[in-house]
């Protein structure tokens, strides 16, 4: 079974307006990472929060991590059309040596002019 | 810089027919792995390789078979094609490290009919 568990599925919102996304695992892990994907490509990286860490922020990204309770949240503030896409979590386990992740079932942004 | 190249970009297969999708990354990374994601399921695991010369199965491997050619390619093989393997197909890398980001190619979208 998938190690992250992402909501809401889809969320609609106007541009300007925050979204905020969540993300929930079962087990010990490395870092959680956020990916972003426009519709009909490959996934891009957005951001690496370590467990040690608590809180990280790239530009209009805020990530939040809470590892007692296993769980993440992804803000964009300031939300624009170009926003509009699918956002998934990836866990890197305890344990692991590399790079291999393992994805949430994702959001799909939907951010209206 | 190419990154993650993958092909074909599109495939349709009849049941019970082969193929091999390739992928090459020319960032010198260790690791490289192969995903499919299908609709609502996000991004699972089929097969990785941790290093040159080396090969796992992840999550979902039935139906399919990994070669890891040399550092830069990793290819993926069905060698029976069936309806439940239509599926958008990804490949990606990283570096010899746990906190590392993942690369992703543009993914090839394969439907068995």
């Amino acid at each position: 079974s998938q190690q992250g568990e992402e909501d809401p599925q889809a969320l609609s919102i106007q541009e300007g307006e925050n979204a905020t996304m969540n993300c929930s695992y079962k087990t010990s892990i490395n870092n959680l990472q956020w990916y972003r994907q426009n519709s009909g490509r490959g996934l891009v990286h957005l951001i690496l929060i370590r467990s040690n860490e608590r809180e990280k922020h790239s530009g209009r990204l805020r990530v939040t991590l809470d590892t007692s309770k296993k769980s993440s949240s992804l803000l964009i503030t300031a939300s624009r059309a170009a926003d509009t896409a699918s956002y998934f979590c990836a866990t890197s386990f305890s344990g692991t040596s590399y790079g291999k992740l393992t994805f949430g079932q994702g959001t799909i942004l939907t951010v209206h002019p | 810089n190419a990154g993650v190249t993958q092909t074909p970009k599109f495939q349709v297969l009849k049941t019970g027919q082969s193929m091999t999708l390739q992928c090459a990354q020319d960032m010198n990374h260790n690791s490289m792995y192969w995903y499919r994601q299908d609709p609502g399921m996000g991004l699972r695991l089929i097969y990785y390789s941790a290093s040159e010369g080396t090969t796992d199965k992840g999550e979902v491997p039935n139906g399919y078979n990994v070669s890891r050619l040399n550092k830069r390619e990793f290819s993926l093989r069905l060698e029976s094609a069936a309806p439940s393997q239509t599926s958008v197909y990804f490949c990606a890398s990283t570096g010899q490290s746990t906190n590392t980001e993942a690369f992703f190619g543009q993914g090839t979208r394969l439907t068995v009919v």
